[in-house]
C-alpha cells in the first residue's frame, strides 16, 4: 500500500509563481524525502527531511514535515519552465537490514513560460 | 549522475517468455532496489537487496525473481512474462542507513505482447 499520498495530483502555474505541493502519511518514519522526474527519465532525489526536523531549505526548494498532523509541503519559489516534472514524497523506514522507501503516486507540475 | 545502468533500455516481448533486467551499479553501495512504474500508480517495490545473496521481497514481487550473486548486479527476471507486467522498471541504489537517499537508472521500457 502506499504510504506517501501527494496533493493536489496536477498543478500549472506561470513561470515566477510559486509552487506548493503537499504530501500525506500513515505510520512513523525516520525521513520524507522529494523526488523529481523528468519526463522519460529516472528519479531525481531533491530534499530529506528527517523526523526531528520542522523545516530544511536548499536553493529554491523549502520543504516542512509536521509529525502531528503526518505532513509535509515542498515549496518551490520563483518557478522555471524547466521546473516542469513530475514530483514524488517517499517516506522513509529503517529498521535493521531494511533500508526502504514508499512513493506516493507523484504530483505533475506544469510552470507555464 | 550515480553511476548506475540498466539494460535493455527497451524490450518488446511475447507472453509466457522469461525476461531478465539488469542493473549494474559502480558505486559498491549496498542496497539495490527494483521499482515498476505505472500511470496511476506511482513507483511501487518489487523486490530489494540489502547485501549479496540477501534479497527481500516487496509489496509486488508475484512473478518476479531476483538475484545478486555480487554487489554490482541485481537482476530482476520475470519466469514467464504477462500483459500485466508491461511497465517501466527502475533500478535503485542507496548507501549507508544512515541516509536513504535513493539513486535511481535511467529506467527499462518493458512490453509484453
Amino acid at each position: 500500500s502506499q504510504q506517501g499520498e501527494e496533493d493536489p495530483q496536477a498543478l500549472s502555474i506561470q513561470e515566477g509563481e510559486n509552487a506548493t505541493m503537499n504530501c500525506s502519511y500513515k505510520t512513523s518514519i525516520n525521513n520524507l524525502q522529494w523526488y523529481r522526474q523528468n519526463s522519460g527519465r529516472g528519479l531525481v532525489h531533491l530534499i530529506l527531511i528527517r523526523s526531528n526536523e520542522r523545516e530544511k531549505h536548499s536553493g529554491r526548494l523549502r520543504v516542512t514535515l509536521d509529525t502531528s498532523k503526518k505532513s509535509s509541503s515542498l515549496l518551490i519559489t520563483a518557478s522555471r519552465a524547466a521546473d516542469t516534472a513530475s514530483y514524488f514524497c517517499a517516506t522513509g523506514l529503517l529498521t535493521g537490514a531494511n533500508s526502504k522507501l514508499t512513493f506516493g503516486k507523484g504530483i505533475t507540475l506544469s510552470v507555464r513560460p | 549522475d550515480a553511476g548506475i545502468t540498466q539494460s535493455p533500455r527497451h524490450k518488446v516481448t511475447e507472453t509466457g517468455t522469461p525476461v531478465t533486467l539488469r542493473c549494474h551499479q559502480t558505486e559498491n553501495h549496498r542496497y539495490m532496489y527494483w521499482y515498476r512504474q505505472d500511470p496511476g500508480h506511482g513507483l511501487r517495490l518489487i523486490h530489494y537487496s540489502y547485501g549479496v545473496k540477501d534479497t527481500d521481497k516487496g509489496e509486488v514481487s508475484d512473478g518476479y525473481s531476483v538475484s545478486r550473486s555480487k554487489t554490482e548486479d541485481f537482476l530482476l527476471t520475470l519466469e514467464s512474462a504477462t500483459s500485466s507486467q508491461t511497465s517501466v522498471y527502475f533500478c535503485a541504489i542507496t548507501g549507508t542507513s544512515g541516509s536513504n537517499e535513493q539513486f535511481f537508472g535511467p529506467g527499462t521500457r518493458l512490453t509484453v505482447l
